[in-house]
């Protein structure tokens, strides 16, 4: 079974800064996608970006940015020109690629960064 | 396009009692999740649909909670008794049915048991 891993519960970082969140992940497969989703008091979950184990490049989108390491099993997220509104949960999240088991791919979620904006 | 909508939004029972939990995912989409999010945790799978039938429910407890899929469309998540540790909120997903695509989530309904 995977397992996925965020040691930091907490983070805060000063408006329009840079902050990175760690995620690390156990599996045994080759083939899966990453995740980093945000939830905000509002409860719904929200993709952020996302990352296929195959691909070497690092995903971006706009102003989110991750740092993918396969052989050492990470995947950071990286916030810069932090805002307001990007505080929230933060959660990393992991989808095997496997069409195993009649297509079960349900995500493993780790327990989440609550990432705090200072002002 | 419409996102998953979740009904009710709030509820609280009494230990013991039975409740009901309502899912209609984007239309078109052939999956459909149920997470269930304790407090200070990640959602947990509990259920995974594909049309109306069920790919993956090795995390559901299945001596008091059930779900259907009617006709592949809307879902149904129930929890008879409901016990104090159920309390959380239940997120539903749902995704095109095509390996690694992205998952979206409706709001979730929070259950308060006491």
């Amino acid at each position: 079974a995977q397992t996925v891993t965020q040691s930091q519960p907490e983070m805060s970082v000063q408006e329009a800064e840079t902050v990175t969140l760690s995620c690390t992940y156990d599996t045994s497969e080759s083939d899966y996608y990453l995740f980093w989703y945000k939830q905000p008091p509002s409860r719904q979950m929200i993709l952020v970006i996302r990352q296929e184990a195959y691909k070497q490049q690092n995903a971006t989108e706009n102003r989110f940015s991750v740092n993918f390491q396969k052989a050492a099993k990470s995947f950071s997220l990286k916030i810069s020109d932090s805002q307001l509104g990007d505080a929230a949960m933060y959660f990393c999240a992991y989808r095997s690629a496997l069409e195993t088991g009649g297509g079960a791919d349900g995500l493993t979620f780790g327990k989440g960064t609550h990432l705090i904006i200072q002002p | 396009e419409a996102g998953v909508a979740q009904s009710p939004r709030y509820k609280i029972i009494e230990k013991r009692q039975s409740v009901a939990f309502w899912c209609n995912p984007i239309s078109g989409h052939a999956t459909l999740y149920w997470y269930q999010q304790i407090l200070g945790q990640g959602p947990k799978l509990l259920i995974q649909f594909q049309n109306n039938g069920v790919v993956d429910d090795s995390q559901l407890p299945k001596d008091r909670f059930s779900a259907e899929r009617l006709k592949g469309v809307d879902s149904t998540l129930k929890i008879q008794p409901a016990k104090l540790e159920d309390s959380a909120v239940y997120l539903c997903a749902s995704s095109s049915y095509r390996v690694g695509t992205e998952a979206f989530f409706g709001q979730g309904t929070r259950l308060t048991v006491v």
